[in-house]
């Protein structure tokens, strides 16, 4: 079962690139890695799905090396609305792989 | 069309009392999903429903609780004889087919058990 890291805490400043770093050493052969955003008193929203190289939409791109045992969510030109907690999510069935960890908590200052 | 919707949006209750809570997903959406998430906490789930399958269950931390689904719609999770552990938002989910899709979540009920 993938177990995913993620650091506890961010901080940054508006218009800047952030890079959230999410480690799946275990992510199995079918799994995709699959980020959320989370914003007080809310329920996750999708974010960004991949399963390799680099997947890229409206609001972010993620970076996914060739052994996948990590991935890089990457925010261009955060503003403070970007203030959230961030989930990496690998589900790798079971219960352990729709459990969300602690998320990244990013905050954006001025 | 409509988003996930949870009711209620609070509910306080004593220890010892039951609750029931509701959760109708987005039209279609064959899978439906429950999770735990306490002050500061991540999502910890609870249990899965995909279409006519039987649901995993594997996440519901002891048998107070329990959950159905009628068909592919509305959701209720049942949380007997209450705790004040049980104290948590409870969220909602729904996604268009399996488990590996994008999930729909609800605004969640803040259950506070006095």
């Amino acid at each position: 079962l993938a177990k995913t890291t993620q650091p506890i805490s961010m901080d940054s400043y508006e218009g800047q690139e952030v890079n959230i770093t999410c480690s799946h050493n275990n992510i199995a052969t079918n799994d995709y890695i699959t980020w959320y955003q989370q914003f007080p008193s809310q329920g996750p929203r999708f974010i960004i799905q991949g399963y390799k190289t680099k997947v890229t939409n409206e609001v972010a791109s993620l970076f996914i090396p060739a052994d996948r045992k990590s991935s890089t969510l990457s925010l261009p030109r955060v503003s403070l609305s970007d203030t959230a907690v961030y989930y990496c999510l690998v589900d790798t069935g079971g219960a352990d792989g729709l459990t969300f960890g602690k998320g990244t908590h990013l905050i954006i200052q001025p | 069309g409509a988003g996930v919707s949870q009711s209620p949006s609070n509910k306080v209750t004593e220890k010892g009392k039951d609750v029931e809570l509701r959760c109708d997903p987005i039209s279609g959406h064959t899978a439906l999903y429950w999770y735990r998430q306490r002050l500061g906490q991540g999502l910890e789930f609870l249990i899965y429903f995909q279409g006519n399958s039987a649901p995993d269950k594997s996440g519901l931390p002891s048998d107070r609780f329990s959950a159905e689904r009628t068909g592919e719609s509305v959701s209720t999770l049942t949380i007997q004889r209450t705790q004040q552990e049980d104290s948590a938002v409870y969220l909602c989910a729904s996604s268009l087919g399996g488990r590996y899709n994008e999930q729909f979540f609800g605004p969640g009920t803040r259950l506070t058990v006095l």
